[in-house]
């Protein structure tokens, strides 16, 4: 049984920019989460997806969008890009019956210059 | 983002101690889990717990359900090296499916030798 995994690992991009991050689910898991950690804080719940489509949203702005694929990855896309959209962006997958149990990616470190 | 109140905000305890950490929210949650994040990885999922009243073990690892649902408490006996890392509390939310998790703002533990 394979782990969340994501990618890429490290980025670097310009203010204005647009980004793509990736995810794959652990086997089995139907439900992808995403996350936003900025340094010293806890993970903020950017959006869930689940059987393709947006599950329930945080407080983020609209530039921030995602997809989910039918063999459940993931993608967190990032328009127009902020010097504090700078974090690392975490990944989580879950069966949408095990309620809160969220297994997590090692996350994507984004910085934003 | 919301965040929930986590104490105490770090530690400093010898190899061996007994560690307790709680975690606090002005709102009530259906389930609370606890996490333990190592430096460059994701969250790992430690304990879950559903129910309030709720007392959990896991190895060294004992957490509970607050009664009003709207607290939890980890508890680690004996503690090793590997040990160390930043703990988050996290409550989850489901309402019509749409679920929400909440981190807190992590609890910080270092071993002195």
């Amino acid at each position: 049984e394979t782990g969340v995994t994501q990618s890429p690992t490290h980025l670097i991009k310009t203010r204005g920019q647009q980004v793509t991050l990736r995810c794959s689910s652990q086997s089995g898991h139907n439900t992808v989460s995403w996350y936003q950690q900025a340094l010293g804080q806890g993970p903020q719940f950017i959006f869930q997806y689940y059987r393709e489509e947006e599950n329930g949203r945080g407080n983020f702005p609209p530039r921030f969008s995602g997809l989910q694929f039918p063999n459940y990855s993931s993608e967190l896309n990032v328009n127009a890009l902020e010097l504090d959209d700078s974090a690392l962006y975490l990944c989580a997958s879950s069966l949408k019956q095990a309620l809160g149990e969220q297994y997590f990616g090692p996350g994507t470190r984004l910085t934003v210059t | 983002g919301q965040q929930l109140n986590q104490s105490p905000q770090s530690m400093f305890i010898q190899e061996g101690e007994d560690v307790s950490m709680n975690c606090t929210s002005s709102s009530i949650f259906n389930t609370w889990l606890w996490y333990k994040q190592d430096p460059g990885e994701g969250p790992v999922l430690l304990i879950a717990l559903y129910k309030a009243g709720e007392l959990t073990s896991n190895g060294r690892l004992t957490a509970q359900f607050g009664i009003t649902r709207k607290d939890s408490f980890l508890n680690i006996s004996a503690s090793i090296p590997s040990d160390v890392g930043i703990y988050f509390c996290a409550g989850l939310i489901s309402n019509f499916g749409n679920e929400k998790l909440t981190f807190g703002t992590g609890t910080r533990l270092t071993i002195i030798p």
